[in-house]
């Protein structure tokens, strides 16, 4: 079964303490992204990554860093959380090159920093 | 200024037809989409469009697209309760890799 998954699902952590929100994908696909999504703000895109080793900021970097060793991983790592981090957070995918564009979501990390 | 806008909220009574608008400002969007993301999960593809299209029927969802005005929206036919979520509209382009950019998503209530 096509998956994109992702852990944790669920996150109370405190200001300062490093954590990474794993993204795992099957469907080899070279795209990765992860975005937060916050009420009224929609969907903000974080990073992403066009194939491994390869990773760009979106419009939201700051505070998270990403790494793209393989192509079915694509972690987020807070190194420092803080209080306005505390979001739900989703990791999506797609096949990259000529294709429709149709991202697959993961189901959601929902963080809270205390 | 954002390049997707859609409004944040929707009601509408069961049963009725819900139509949810989007507009959009590059000329260049090669597909336009809709998803879906239902309470506690991820969003989902729920339609797309090309651009060379005008309109898409599927069951009970009718998508139209107004290229000239680059206007997107969403019909939803005799809506129920389970049609409850947030919609997004979405598109992309060749400048952009394919790679769809989202609006903040409206908000569909439906109350019997």
């Amino acid at each position: 079964e096509a998956q994109v998954t992702q852990n944790p699902r669920y996150l109370i952590t405190v200001t300062g303490k490093k954590l990474t929100v794993t993204c795992s994908q099957n469907m080899n696909h070279e795209y990765m992204s992860w975005y937060r999504q916050d009420p009224g703000l929609g969907l903000r895109q974080i990073y992403y990554s066009m194939n491994v080793e390869v990773t760009d900021k979106g419009d939201v970097p700051e505070g998270y860093k990403v790494s793209r060793k393989e192509k079915r991983n694509f972690p987020l790592i807070l190194e420092s959380p803080s209080p306005n981090q505390t979001s739900l957070y989703f990791c999506a995918t797609t096949p990259g090159q000529t294709n429709t564009g149709e991202l697959f979501f993961g189901e959601g990390s929902r963080l809270t920093v205390l | 200024g954002e390049d997707v806008e859609q409004s944040l909220f929707l009601s509408v009574r069961e049963g009725d037809s819900s139509v949810i608008n989007c507009t959009y400002t590059d000329s260049s969007s090669t597909y336009l989409y809709w998803y879906k993301q239902e309470p506690g999960a991820g969003l989902q593809l729920l339609t797309y469009i090309f651009s060379n299209m005008d309109m898409k029927q599927d069951q009970r969802l009718t998508v139209l697209l107004n290229k000239k005005d680059k206007h997107l929206s969403l019909r939803i036919a005799d809506t129920q309760t389970g049609d409850s979520a947030i919609y997004f509209c979405a598109e992309s382009s060749p400048g952009g890799s394919y790679i769809p950019t989202f609006g903040r998503g409206t908000s569909l209530i439906v109350h019997p």
